[in-house]
């Protein structure tokens, strides 16, 4: 079974700019999980979305969206980079008894 | 959620178990155990959770304390590929899609 992908890996945008991050979870799981990971702060959650709807949100600003297909793959989106948005986001799938989330390798996002 | 302490930071030489602890003092009676592992530039791995028994899987053991205020996980024979930063992290299974990190513990298995 393949695993969750990422795409792109690598990104650098400037500030100001938006960008769109991609996420393909596991064949059959419907909950997708968003992740922001700075030397900083650490691992934080973002949001979740299952069944297309969001359904846990973290302490991020409304700059930080994101949505979730009928296939379930998820994007995010960031608008009007911010220099402190540079962090590698990474995504996760869980099937429905949500026991363990698998994780994508990230995508690296520089904003300069 | 309840809030995790781990050492910052353990040593372990290969071939012997490295066995990493957690202090989970508040934790309510509906919370699991889980944990995890990042090896550098990856995601995260899912290693093992548990409720109040103690598990096992093919890569680790997970003890738990009765009071269940403190939890150890237990890695029987370290190799170098073990290295990483190690996350105990705790939460209902509502809330196992929204996962709180610490800091973890960094352990650095030697030869």
């Amino acid at each position: 079974k393949a695993g969750v992908t990422q795409t792109p890996r690598y990104l650098i945008k400037t500030r100001g700019q938006q960008v769109t991050l991609s996420c393909s979870p596991i064949s059959g799981h419907r909950s997708v999980s968003w992740y922001q990971q700075t030397p900083g702060q650490g691992l934080q959650f973002l949001f979740e979305y299952f069944s297309e709807t969001q359904r846990n949100k973290g302490n991020f600003p409304g700059r930080f969206s994101g949505r979730q297909f009928s296939n379930s793959r998820s994007e995010m989106n960031v608008s009007t980079l911010e220099l402190g948005d540079s962090a590698l986001y990474l995504c996760a799938s869980s099937s429905l008894d949500y026991r363990e989330q698998f994780f994508g390798p990230g995508t690296r996002l520089t904003v300069l | 959620d309840a809030k995790t302490t781990q050492p910052p930071s353990m040593d372990c030489a290969e071939g012997r178990a490295a066995n990493l602890p957690c202090n989970h003092s508040t934790i309510s009676g509906n919370e699991y155990v889980y944990w995890y592992r990042q090896i550098h530039s990856q995601g995260p791995q899912y290693i093992i959770h548990g409720l109040k028994n103690n598990e096992t899987n093919e890569m680790a053991s997970l003890i738990i304390t009765e009071d269940r205020k403190s939890s150890t996980l237990i890695l029987p024979h370290a190799t170098l590929r073990d290295t990483a930063v190690y996350y105990c992290i705790v939460g209902g299974t509502g809330t196992a899609s929204k996962l709180t990190f610490g800091t973890g513990t960094r352990l650095q298995v030697t030869l």
